[in-house]
């Protein structure tokens, strides 16, 4: 079946480090790719998505590229900051008449000052 | 401003009863989806809507019901039958578009807990 690979966190870095958040995926056809925050005690937002092969989404200095060779959506930052802490969904969406998302296991981001 | 409005926040049942969690967005769109997340998991799918009127089982739809009886609302019903229902429940909505994956708008969740 469908499914999504998220790096185990929880992951702590301090501030300005370099992030990367590693996910791969399985699907049986050309899934949408997404990658969604959830900052604590709320739901979850859309932080970026891809839509096809080489397609690089981006958004608030993240960035991943839908990597259809290696089935990966890395989500990457050059320089995160304390206001990043939060946990980070991976997710797939593929088209079969309804839109079904497949949510990796979400990896914990602390960020230190 | 447009959005997704779950309620209440915090939600406490005693063993045997039913609670509903309510669900109403005001972004006109036509799907609704819930979700339940367990700490250190991903989201898993209960239900979910494309159309008024209609609805069909996810993931793990046992022990829960919805209905969908105008656009903009899609509550759920954890019953008894549920054996664990301890979770943070997250109810999402997206447009619908043929053949384009658009993104799902996330509420902030009810959090339910068994007394």
């Amino acid at each position: 079946g469908d499914s999504v690979t998220q790096m185990e966190g929880p992951v702590t870095l301090s501030e300005e480090a370099f992030l990367t958040i590693n996910c791969t995926y399985t699907a049986t056809g050309y899934p949408s790719l997404f990658w969604y925050v959830q900052y604590p005690g709320e739901g979850l937002q859309l932080l970026l998505k891809a839509t096809k092969a080489d397609d690089k989404g981006s958004n608030k200095g993240f960035e991943a590229t839908y990597r259809k060779e290696t089935t990966s959506f890395h989500l990457e930052k050059g320089s995160v900051q304390v206001s990043d802490s939060a946990v980070y969904f991976c997710a797939l969406s593929l088209i079969q008449g309804a839109q079904k998302l497949v949510f990796g296991q979400g990896t914990r981001l602390t960020i230190n000052p | 401003d447009g959005g997704i409005t779950q309620s209440p926040k915090y939600l406490f049942r005693k063993e045997g009863q039913n609670v509903t969690l309510s669900c109403e967005q005001n972004l006109n769109h036509d799907a609704m989806y819930w979700y339940r997340q367990d700490p250190g998991q991903g989201l898993r799918l209960i239900y979910y809507s494309q159309i008024v009127n209609d609805f069909q089982k996810g993931d793990i739809a046992e022990g829960y019901s919805v209905s969908r009886e105008k656009k903009e609302s899609f509550p759920l019903t954890v019953t008894s039958a549920q054996k664990n229902p301890t979770a943070f429940y997250l109810c999402a909505s997206s447009m619908r578009r043929q053949g384009f994956n658009q993104p799902q708008h996330f509420g902030d969740g009810t959090r339910l807990s068994i007394l």
